[in-house]
Formats: C-alpha cells, sequence, structure tokens
C-alpha cells in the first residue's frame, strides 16, 4: 500500500542554524500540507501546497518558514533560523484530490533544537 | 475562540465494548474530520463527515454530526486492544486548503 514517508525520523540542531525536513507524498497526490505538535499539546496546521504554490498557511508559517516541492517527488519543510520553540514533531501528509479528502499522514520528523 | 474540544479527556472500557468520545465547536464549519494517533506515533485519518451530512460509517467506527449542537461523536463499536490510541476532531472553517483546527483529543484505553 503506497504511503507518505518522511527522513529524517530524528533530528538534532542548534538554535539558529537552518532545517529541512523532507517528505515524499504518494506518487499520484497533487496536495501537501505540513503539521507540527509540539510535545503535550494539539496538532497545528501549517501550511498547504498545490501546485508549487502555498494554498493557505496558518500564522505559525512565518518567514522562518519556506516550502518547496523541489522535483516531482519531494516536499520540503525549511526553516531557516531555528528557535527552541520549533522543538516538535512535524507531520507531512497529501491528498489526491482538492480538499476535503481523505489525508494519508506520514509518521513524522522529531525536530530537537537545542 | 477554541475549535474541536474533546469529551471525555480519557476513557477506559473493556475490549469488546462500545466507545463514543464527543467533540464540540464554537463556530459554523465546513467540514469535521476524526483522527487517530497511537501513542509517539503519525496521524491517521478516519473519517471526513461535511457540514451537510448528519452520520457516516467507516467499518466499525460511526460519526454523527449535529450542526444545531455543534457537536460531533465518534462511536468505535466492539472495541480492540489495538484500538488504544489518542483520537482527534479537527474542524475547518470557510476554506478549501484543509487548514484544520485540531482539539486535545481523547485517549483512549482499552483494555484485553
Amino acid at each position: 500500500e503506497p504511503e507518505v514517508t518522511q527522513t529524517p525520523s530524528h533530528q538534532v540542531t542548534q538554535m539558529g542554524q537552518e532545517v529541512i525536513l523532507r517528505c515524499v507524498p504518494i506518487s499520484n497526490h497533487l496536495y501537501f500540507y505540513w503539521y507540527r505538535q509540539i510535545l503535550g499539546q494539539k496538532v497545528e496546521f501549517l501550511v498547504s501546497f498545490y501546485n508549487n504554490e502555498i494554498s493557505e498557511k496558518s500564522e505559525i508559517f512565518d518567514d522562518q518558514f519556506s516550502v518547496e516541492r523541489p522535483d516531482g517527488s519531494n516536499f520540503t519543510l525549511k526553516i531557516r533560523s531555528t528557535k527552541l520553540e520549533d522543538s516538535a514533531m512535524y507531520f507531512c501528509a497529501s491528498t489526491r484530490r482538492q480538499w476535503p479528502e481523505t489525508q494519508y499522514f506520514g509518521p513524522g520528523t522529531r525536530l530537537l533544537v537545542l | 475562540s477554541q475549535q474541536g474540544e474533546e469529551d471525555p479527556q480519557a476513557l477506559s472500557i473493556q475490549e469488546g465494548e462500545n466507545a463514543t468520545m464527543n467533540c464540540s465547536y464554537k463556530t459554523s464549519i465546513n467540514n469535521l474530520q476524526w483522527y487517530r494517533q497511537n501513542s509517539g506515533r503519525g496521524l491517521v485519518h478516519l473519517i471526513l463527515i461535511r457540514s451537510n451530512e448528519r452520520e457516516k460509517h467507516s467499518g466499525r467506527l460511526r460519526v454523527t454530526l449535529d450542526t444545531s449542537k455543534k457537536s460531533s461523536s465518534l462511536l468505535i463499536t466492539a472495541s480492540r486492544a489495538a484500538d488504544t490510541a489518542s483520537y482527534f476532531c479537527a474542524t475547518d472553517l470557510n476554506t478549501n486548503a484543509g487548514k484544520s483546527t485540531f482539539g486535545d483529543g481523547t485517549t483512549l484505553t482499552v483494555k484485553p
């Protein structure tokens, strides 16, 4: 069964460093999403992406964040200058059609900013 | 205002029993989703119900939506130990781009 994959599974970085989180959505999916979950807190929407453009973003998704689909398979989330409060689990998801639609989530990347 | 508040926060039942979780929200929505998350793992999208729908089924899952009461319920019938997880509802407002607001979740424990 096709699945969304994410790499790395864990990342530790120093405050102020740039990180790139990678996701490979399901191959015939066209809509992509990033969410984060700070430990012990709610899942939070970050951004949705379609046709090489951001469709929707939350207040969390400020200028420090960017997303990109650099090729036909990867979907990346970049945090330019990490802060301690960026420590969280980051989940990628994809849907085949436009929302509302069943989402398929990756296993997540646990980011720890020291 | 907060959207997607689940009730109860925690639920413990015996295998074979039914589990009912509730979600309340404050503002009008387009869609409501239920998700499952096993401890420390990724999310699984269980059911999406649109604002013009009242009930949906998927296997042992039954979701209802009452827009007049701004509430939804998730019923898991004939529960199994493998159903042990956290269950979240999430609501969409006026967007078609998946900008959902999640609740805190209900932690379900199914004892064998």
